[in-house]
């Protein structure tokens, strides 16, 4: 069975900085790899999808990255601002299963 | 485009009662899927339809969940009896393909007392 950590659970930056979340898989026969973010009491909204076959995928100030032979890919956020505050997510389709991660808690302080 | 809509966004029963949450994917989405998310379990995975067919339902925690889907755009996660441990967020989720791309609804928040 695929497992899915996220690390670190909670993480708080002040504004402007840049940062880095992780997320490591056990399970590499991945089709892609997708990062969401989710507001508290809200569903979860799609930031960006990297397909197995590539390495790195980026939308304005996010970047994300996959390698799968080791198992991990990394959300990078330049620039942080109060509203990005918010939990991510990270989840990988497997067969015909999709795993989730717990998720890393972010808080951006003004 | 409306995205996924899901209804009721709230649900309040008593144990024993039927609880039936709806979703309407979005429009030529042919993959539904729906979640349920607790504080303790995270995100799990109930069931995944393909063009209107379940493809897997192994999420799917007992034989008081069933969910169905009569056409591409509406498909129903019926509880029958309701218990307490229920209480969650259940969230639906469409994508064109099977492992595309996901988009989520904003979820019903379900409290069985």
């Amino acid at each position: 069975k695929q497992e899915v950590t996220q690390i670190p659970a909670a993480l708080s930056v002040p504004e402007g900085e840049n940062l880095v979340l992780n997320c490591s898989f056990t399970d590499s026969a991945i089709y892609n790899l997708q990062w969401f973010r989710q507001d508290p009491g809200k569903g979860l909204t799609s930031l960006l999808l990297i397909q197995s076959s590539q390495r790195e995928q980026t939308s304005g100030r996010l970047n994300a990255s996959l390698d799968k032979s080791s198992g991990r890919s990394t959300l990078y956020i330049a620039a942080s601002q109060p509203g990005d505050s918010a939990t991510y997510l990270c989840a990988v389709p497997t067969g015909n299963q999709f795993y989730f991660g717990t998720g890393t808690s972010l808080t951006v302080i003004p | 485009d409306a995205g996924v809509i899901q209804s009721p966004r709230h649900e309040v029963t008593e144990m024993g009662q039927e609880v039936t949450l709806r979703c309407k994917p979005i429009s030529g989405h042919n993959s539904l899927f729906w979640y349920r998310q607790t504080m303790m379990r995270g995100l799990e995975l109930l069931i995944y339809f393909n063009n209107n067919v379940p493809i897997d339902d192994s999420g799917m925690p007992e034989d008081r969940f069933s969910a169905k889907m009569p056409n591409a755009s509406f498909s129903t996660l019926k509880i029958q009896p309701s218990e307490p441990r229920d209480s969650a967020v259940y969230f639906c989720a469409s994508s064109r393909d099977g492992n595309n791309e996901q988009f989520f609804g904003p979820g019903t928040r379900l409290t069985v007392l």
